[in-house]
């Protein structure tokens, strides 16, 4: 089945440092891929999505590309900030019609001032 | 309209006894998910209704486990003789349907389940 891996974590960063956060997939066909976000005491948010390879999804400041040769898709970010501290969920949506989620561990990033 | 709500927020109970939960989603959405969400991990997908028909149930959902959405409108979550293992944050999300290859799941708060 559908399967998503994040790098182990958490990661710690100061500020204006560069992130990555490595994710991989395994699934059948042509998924779309997610990363949500969740800020402390909120409910999940869609940060970015690409629903196809090559493309580039991008939001805040994080950009994350869908590469299918390497059934990848890091995000990244050249400058983190305070604010960006959350936990990060690598997810895709792949094989069926209704879009149904499947997510990777999560990846939890605190950065300091 | 704000958003996808869910109640309550947290239930304490007892090992044995009935909960249900609650999720109503942005309106005019007709798609409907529940997921779990244990420490650590990432949501696990359990339902999925569009409008008042439960399309598919994962193997997650044990017979103990049951959700409807009778109006197509709200869903309930219900789990009977609740166990330990049960612990963990039921999240609720909806989405439109059609057109777009991919129609964004709008997430709500949670329920925190503890069972004692």
């Amino acid at each position: 089945g559908d399967s998503v891996t994040q790098m182990e974590g958490p990661v710690t960063l100061s500020e204006e440092a560069f992130l990555t956060i490595n994710c991989t997939y395994t699934a059948t066909g042509y998924p779309s891929l997610f990363w949500y976000v969740q800020y402390p005491g909120e409910g999940l948010q869609l940060l970015l999505k690409a629903t196809k390879a090559d493309d580039k999804g991008s939001n805040k400041g994080f950009e994350a590309t869908y590469r299918k040769e390497t059934t990848s898709f890091h995000l990244e970010k050249g400058s983190v900030q305070v604010s960006d501290s959350a936990v990060y969920f690598c997810a895709l949506a792949g094989g069926t019609s209704y879009g149904k989620l499947t997510f990777g561990q999560g990846t939890i990033l605190t950065v300091h001032p | 309209d704000t958003g996808v709500s869910q109640d309550p927020r947290h239930k304490i109970t007892k090992r044995g006894q009935n909960v249900t939960f609650r999720c109503d989603p942005i309106s005019e959405h007709n798609r409907l998910y529940w997921y779990r969400q244990t420490l650590g991990q990432g949501p696990e997908f359990l339902t999925y209704f569009q409008n008042e028909a439960q399309l598919e149930k994962s193997r997650l959902l044990s017979d103990r486990f049951s959700a409807e959405r009778p109006k197509g409108s709200f869903s309930t979550l219900e789990i009977q003789r609740t166990e330990q293992g049960d612990s963990a944050m039921y999240l609720c999300a909806s989405s439109l349907s059609g057109g777009a290859s991919y129609n964004e799941q709008f997430f709500g708060p949670g329920t925190r389940l503890t069972v004692l």
